[in-house]
């Protein structure tokens, strides 16, 4: 079964800041995403990566299959991404749900 | 023009009560999930469904049931229903192996 655990818990920064995430999994995987839940609860999916890295505007999320570790940053931080990051692992299965961490609870203070 | 929709997005009942939740996407996605967030904030599946198999995640108690009349939706039944079951639940999509969608969640309290 596997285990992911993310850090740091909470993260208070100031805008502008470069922002860093981290996600750490027990066993082999085939993909790990990274979800935003915004404060009024919605859940979006940010990226979904099996190996390498990848970049959508401000954000780059990194993963190195080796270590079992990924990474999710944020540059020139905003308000706007105060949300809770999630990661999450798929296993393999055709019909294969998530298995999240708990989340890392950002605020970008302006 | 929602992608995956839930409804209703509030559900507010007695214990013993059944209820159910419905889910459809019109993303003509394969494979369809159901979640549980708990009053912590940590999200956990529930099911994950397609026309081949029924994952079912072995901590959920048998009063929880997924219906899937056709390929967009899945519902969720819930019997007898127990004070523990308050929580929020988010129904998600995807084609096999790709991401997920998620509807808006339905928060559910049970007095």
């Amino acid at each position: 079964k596997n285990e992911v655990e993310q850090s740091p818990q909470n993260l208070t920064a100031q805008e502008g800041e470069f922002i860093t995430i981290n996600c750490s999994y027990s066993v082999g995987i085939s993909a790990l995403h990274w979800l935003q839940q915004h404060p009024g609860g919605g859940i979006v999916s940010l990226f979904m990566l099996s190996s390498g890295k990848k970049k959508h505007g401000r954000l780059i999320a990194t993963i190195n299959i080796q270590e079992k570790h990924s990474s999710l940053h944020i540059t020139a931080s905003h308000p706007r991404d105060s949300a809770v990051y999630i990661c999450a692992t798929t296993s393999g299965g055709g019909a294969d749900g998530l298995t999240f961490g708990k989340g890392t609870h950002l605020i970008i203070q302006p | 023009d929602t992608a995956v929709s839930q409804t209703p997005k509030y559900l507010v009942t007695q214990m013993g009560n059944d209820k159910s939740i419905k889910c459809e996407q019109n993303l003509g996605h394969d494979t369809m999930y159901w979640y549980k967030q708990d009053s912590k904030k940590f999200l956990k599946i529930m099911f994950s469904y397609n026309n081949k198999e029924l994952i079912i995640n072995e901590t959920v108690p048998n009063r929880f049931s997924p219906k899937s009349p056709d390929k967009a939706h899945l519902n969720l039944h819930i019997n007898s229903l127990e004070l523990g079951d308050s929580a929020v639940y988010f129904c998600a999509s995807s084609l096999t192996r790709t991401a997920q969608y998620f509807g808006p969640g339905t928060r559910l309290l049970v007095l």
